[in-house]
């Protein structure tokens, strides 16, 4: 597509449900981030794809997220058993591999609430 | 560890003012340094990419400069009106590890009128 989309744009869920969330990178782009932002703070690195390298993980803050990215495309990010400080906006970014002069590119993000 | 700060964390100047908006980074071993802009609850918009390479980059209101050796760039906006009114923010790409990249907090600026 000619941007990166996020879905959906606002998420309510109850303590203890399972949420997930979707990005879909600008196409061609082999890379494809994803970063937390908690109300008044700075963009916090959860996890990065790289073509079809292993991802690297070393972001996210306990094992009930995890995230996969199918056929080097679409990207999924599932938090199992939300709590409450998982409340944050969550943003999705691409851009072209590694090695390359390119910028990145970001999504509109989504908006999680948990209560 | 490349650490970017930003400095200064929040600005409000009448409108028609010219302004500098700083960011500082550790590590000048980036590709590239890119400015962003952010709307509250909205996601980010790019400014201005500049590579490693260049010294500057112009659009419209806003240049962008980077010294590398001195790990610094400087975003500068020009007759400043209400609607550049958002936060905004710098992000550096790295040329090895895992190519992740860092971004300074910020700066918020509020322009009135």
């Amino acid at each position: 597509g000619a941007g990166v989309s996020q879905s959906p744009s606002n998420k309510v869920t109850e303590k203890g449900k399972d949420v997930e969330l979707r990005c879909d990178p600008i196409s061609g782009h082999t890379a494809l981030y994803w970063y937390r932002q908690s109300l008044g703070q700075g963009l916090e690195f959860l996890i990065y794809f790289q073509g079809n390298s292993a991802p690297d993980k070393s972001g996210l803050p306990s094992d009930r997220f995890s995230a996969e990215r199918t056929g080097g495309s679409v990207s999924t990010l599932t938090i199992q058993r939300t709590q409450q400080e998982d409340s944050a906006v969550y943003l999705c970014a691409s851009s072209l591999g590694t090695g390359t002069v390119g910028g990145y590119t970001f999504g509109s993000g989504t908006r999680l609430t948990v209560v | 560890k490349q650490e970017v700060t930003q400095i200064p964390a929040a600005l409000s100047v009448p409108e028609g003012e010219n302004l500098v908006l700083n960011c500082s980074f550790t590590d000048s071993a980036i590709y590239n340094l890119q400015w962003f802009r952010q709307d509250p609850g909205k996601g980010l918009t790019s400014l201005l990419l500049i590579q490693s390479s260049q010294r500057e980059q112009t659009s419209g209101r806003l240049n962008a400069s980077l010294d590398k050796s001195s790990g610094r760039s400087t975003l500068y906006i020009a007759a400043s009106q209400p609607g550049d009114s958002a936060t905004y923010l710098c992000a550096v790409r790295p040329t090895g590890g895992s190519y992740i990249p860092t971004f300074g907090r910020g700066t918020s600026l509020i322009v009135h009128p």
